[in-house]
């Protein structure tokens, strides 16, 4: 059973303009929730955090926005760079150490 | 510095062969981790050590055996592998506090098992 997903396995978007990526998850019991970039043949990279005491967190491009009475985040990137091409995962965390994480969506930005 | 370093980074290897996978920071983190990641799949844990102990063994089979020496360092010791095993193994390290659950990935060693 898989408790964080994302739906739209691949999106294109023009360079400048805004990528959006939703992740929704069923356990109420994650208590955090991050989001990582990934490029072929490379290990993921951490993008952001956010925490469930909070329905808004910022660094730079990027934003996290979490609605916890729908359980669902998403992930905004604003403006759009081809740098920012690649697999992106959502994940939650619950217990001490563990991650679960979401199937990823492709993006593409078209320059 | 946010670096995880994994060694080797490619690694084919016969089913009888016994080999090792590497992983090593020095962000004074104290909880590591290994990953197993299949094409187009998410990552899947496979072990967790907290402060050098083993805490989380996802059942693993026992040809996967990880060993910690220090805080910096985590090792993956191979025996006996089937081909299924072949996959992208992830290594990652976070600060292991109440506060801080970012993990950081090193970038794999691609595993094929022959």
């Amino acid at each position: 059973d898989q408790q964080v997903k994302q739906n739209s396995p691949s999106l294109s978007v023009q360079e400048g303009r805004i990528s959006i990526l939703n992740c929704d998850y069923t356990n109420s019991m994650f208590d955090y929730f991050l989001w990582y970039k990934k490029y072929p043949a490379e290990g993921p990279t951490f993008l952001i955090s956010i925490s469930s005491i909070k329905d808004k967190n910022e660094d730079g491009r990027f934003t996290v926005f979490l609605n916890k009475s729908a359980k669902h985040l998403s992930l905004h990137i604003v403006p759009s760079q081809p740098g920012d091409s690649a697999v992106y995962f959502c994940a939650a965390k619950y217990g001490n150490n563990r991650l679960a994480f979401g199937k990823g969506n492709q993006v593409v930005v078209i320059p | 510095d946010t670096e995880v370093t994994q060694t080797p980074k490619h690694l084919v290897m016969g089913m009888t062969n016994k080999k090792s996978l590497k992983c090593e920071q020095h962000m004074g983190h104290r909880a590591m981790y290994w990953y197993k990641q299949k094409a187009k799949k998410p990552p899947e844990l496979m072990f967790v050590y907290s402060y050098e102990k083993l805490s989380i063994n996802e059942s693993v089979p026992s040809r996967f055996s990880p060993e910690c020496p220090n805080s910096s360092l985590l090792n993956l010791h191979l025996h006996a592998l089937q081909p299924e095993d072949s996959a992208l193994y992830l290594c990652a390290s976070s600060l292991g506090r109440p506060t801080s659950y970012e993990q950081y990935f090193g970038p794999g060693t691609r595993l094929t098992v022959t």
